[in-house]
């Protein structure tokens, strides 16, 4: 099956700082998902985006499908960002691959 | 309507106990899907419904678990004979059409097998 790598697995910033998180993907795929898991559970979709760039406020997302890979950026962080952060790929069938996560942590 | 909702949110129970979970999609969707979550892993697909029919399930979906979705509307998950390594979240999650319309998840049920 599609294997899913998350980087960097922990990343520890203060308010107000910009990151990139990083997913890798081992095959093709036709949908690309990034979730937020907050520290309550509840995942929480960001975006649907197999190729191409999205932009939702303080979030981007860019995935290069000929390369295998997305990247999701977040800008001036905010403490309401924490949390773990999951790509999940698909390739023409329903079930989602999700990868291991970033965990994302906001310092005040 | 206010999204998937999951009944129970905890469950603590003991080793060989049966257990059920409940998940009520949002009202017009007609995609349920069955995720399990481990401690620090993403969640991995158990099993998905379109309607009343099951379509598809997973190989980590042994015979002492079975998913139910009958009239095609709320879908109930039971595990049999509970073992510790079943202690997870258990997801759940509705969409009405794929192709760009992302799922919608619920807020889990923990599982807590003693």
């Amino acid at each position: 099956g599609i294997q899913v790598e998350q980087s960097p697995p922990d990343l520890i910033l203060q308010e107000g700082a910009n990151s990139t998180l990083r997913c890798n993907f081992s095959d093709s795929v036709n949908n690309l998902q990034w979730f937020h898991q907050n520290p309550w559970g509840q995942l929480i979709n960001l975006f649907y985006i197999p190729s191409g760039t999205k932009q939702n406020g303080r979030l981007s997302a860019t995935t290069v499908a000929t390369e295998r890979y997305s990247l999701l950026y977040i800008s001036s962080s905010q403490t309401t960002d924490s949390g773990v952060y999951f790509c999940a790929v698909s390739f023409g069938n329903e079930k989602l691959t999700f990868g291991t996560g970033t965990r994302l942590t906001i310092i005040p | 309507d206010t999204g998937v909702s999951q009944d129970p949110r905890h469950k603590i129970t003991k080793r060989g106990q049966n257990v059920t979970f409940r998940c009520d999609p949002i009202s017009e969707h007609n995609r349920l899907y069955w995720y399990r979550q481990t401690l620090g892993q993403g969640p991995e697909f158990l099993t998905y419904f379109q309607n009343e029919a099951q379509l598809e399930k997973s190989r980590l979906l042994s015979d002492r678990f079975s998913a139910e979705r009958p009239k095609g509307s709320f879908s109930t998950l039971e595990i049999q004979r509970t073992e510790q390594g079943d202690s997870a979240m258990y997801l759940c999650a509705s969409s009405f059409l794929t192709g760009g319309v992302l799922p919608y998840f619920g807020p889990g049920t923990r599982l807590l097998v003693l």
